[in-house]
């Protein structure tokens, strides 16, 4: 599986725009990336996924650069709700397997 | 709608026991993955299945094994307990194979002693 490279922890004040990036140098054309998270005690959630262009949903927003090498998350409004630990996975069409790393730990400061 | 379901929610084994965990997937999903999660580390893929036929497989030993219902409902089996397997066992059901969701269930924490 292609690996992804995440800070281990950020800390993000409550109401301000919050940036996770990722790096995966080593995706290949047919890796998809997907941001997942896991708020305590619950199973992980899913929150976003692109192949080349930028996406946006209700959640967040997903900024691919244009060799693909890194991508940033970005939740325009963080809430204490957000607090969590945030997993970048890349993921090859038509394989349902997720290769969770350690994830990047959100702290949320009100 | 029901989320995923998994049963049961917290489990006490000994070592060299056996262990069956169950989940049900959302209605219409066929497809359902199996992790591991260790305290302090991301989920570690297990198994998944679409219908009834397992369609990947991770790094675990032949001690686990797993399938998957008429119902698309599926049982972990867990054989020969170690402490190492102490975990949250985590379920997650999607559409079909190759889905860009998938939904994961809360959890089973097993403890083994």
């Amino acid at each position: 599986d292609a690996k992804t490279t995440q800070p281990n922890s950020m800390e993000s004040n409550e109401e301000e725009p919050v940036h996770l990036p990722c790096n995966h140098s080593t995706i290949s054309g047919t890796d998809y990336i997907h941001w997942y998270r896991q708020l305590p005690s619950q199973g992980p959630e899913y929150v976003i996924h692109g192949l080349t262009s930028n996406v946006n949903n209700r959640m967040a927003s997903l900024a691919i650069a244009e060799d693909r090498k890194s991508s940033t998350l970005i939740l325009h409004r963080a809430t204490l709700r957000d607090a969590a630990v945030y997993y970048c996975i890349l993921r090859d069409y038509g394989n349902n397997r997720l290769a969770f790393g350690k994830g990047n730990q959100v702290v949320v400061i009100p | 709608d029901a989320g995923v379901t998994q049963s049961p929610t917290h489990l006490i084994k000994t070592r060299g026991q056996h262990v069956t965990l169950r989940c049900s997937p959302i209605s219409g999903h066929k497809s359902v993955s199996w992790y591991q999660q260790v305290l302090g580390q991301g989920p570690q893929f297990i198994f998944q299945y679409y219908e009834k036929e397992e369609r990947g497989r991770g790094n675990f030993p032949d001690r686990f094994s797993a399938r998957q219902f008429p119902n698309y409902s599926s049982e972990l089996n867990v054989n020969a307990l170690l402490l190492g397997d102490s975990a949250l066992y985590l379920c997650a059901s999607s559409l079909g194979q190759g889905s860009y969701e998938q939904y994961f269930g809360p959890g089973t924490r097993l403890t083994v002693t």
